[in-house]
């Protein structure tokens, strides 16, 4: 089956700075690789979504890239913001389930 | 409002018991799952149903049920045979029955052991 890794775990910024998360994925069947942002107490909501036909997608401040010969693919977000604080799961699938990566708490300081 | 309802938001265990957690949509999705979440652990598969009357096995199933009899509602019974089931479980739903669609969740539940 599919295993996604997740780094780094904890991911601390100043407002305005970027801030990259990256993940690996073992199944080099999946071509659909979401990201999600979950705030505290509340189920994860979709960011940015990529399949394997496309290398980058941007929307606004965040943007995702594909590495489908390494197997990795990556969450940039700039100008951060305090309201970007949460915590952020990349997953890997689409020809069945998905599976997740274990998250990364990002915090923005003002 | 088309979305997910989880409930209750909030459950107690008492030993040797079982407990049901609700999932609706009215989104219309043919698909549905049901995760759980650990501190630090992410989101685990529990079981998913492609369709109505059908369901599978995700990655850890042991001690839960599920039943699919309506396209709206997939409940989740947590069984005394769960030696562990403190946790965050989230419900989601996705419209394309094969995969390869964005999971739509709802907010949770909290099932904490008395």
């Amino acid at each position: 089956g599919e295993n996604v890794e997740q780094h780094p775990s904890t991911l601390s910024v100043q407002e305005g700075d970027s801030a990259v998360i990256k993940c690996t994925y073992s199944d080099s069947a999946s071509n659909y690789f979401p990201w999600y942002k979950q705030e505290l107490g509340k189920g994860p909501q979709l960011i940015i979504d990529i399949r394997s036909n496309v290398g980058e997608k941007k929307d606004q401040r965040i943007a995702v890239t594909l590495n489908k010969t390494a197997k990795h693919f990556s969450l940039h977000i700039t100008e951060t913001q305090p309201e970007d604080s949460a915590v952020y799961f990349c997953a890997a699938g689409g020809y069945s389930t998905l599976t997740f990566g274990k998250g990364t708490m990002l915090l923005v300081s003002p | 409002d088309g979305g997910i309802t989880q409930s209750p938001k909030y459950l107690f265990r008492k030993e040797g018991q079982n407990v049901t957690l609700s999932c609706e949509q009215n989104l219309n999705h043919d698909a549905m799952y049901w995760y759980r979440q650990d501190p630090g652990q992410g989101l685990r598969l529990i079981y998913y149903s492609q369709i109505v009357n059908d369901f599978q096995k995700g990655d850890i199933a042991e001690g839960y049920s599920v039943s699919r009899e309506k396209k709206e509602s997939f409940p989740l019974t947590v069984t005394s045979a769960q030696k562990n089931p403190t946790a965050f479980y989230l419900c989601a739903s996705s419209l394309d029955r094969d995969g390869g669609e964005k999971l739509f969740f709802g907010s949770g539940t909290q099932l904490s052991v008395l």
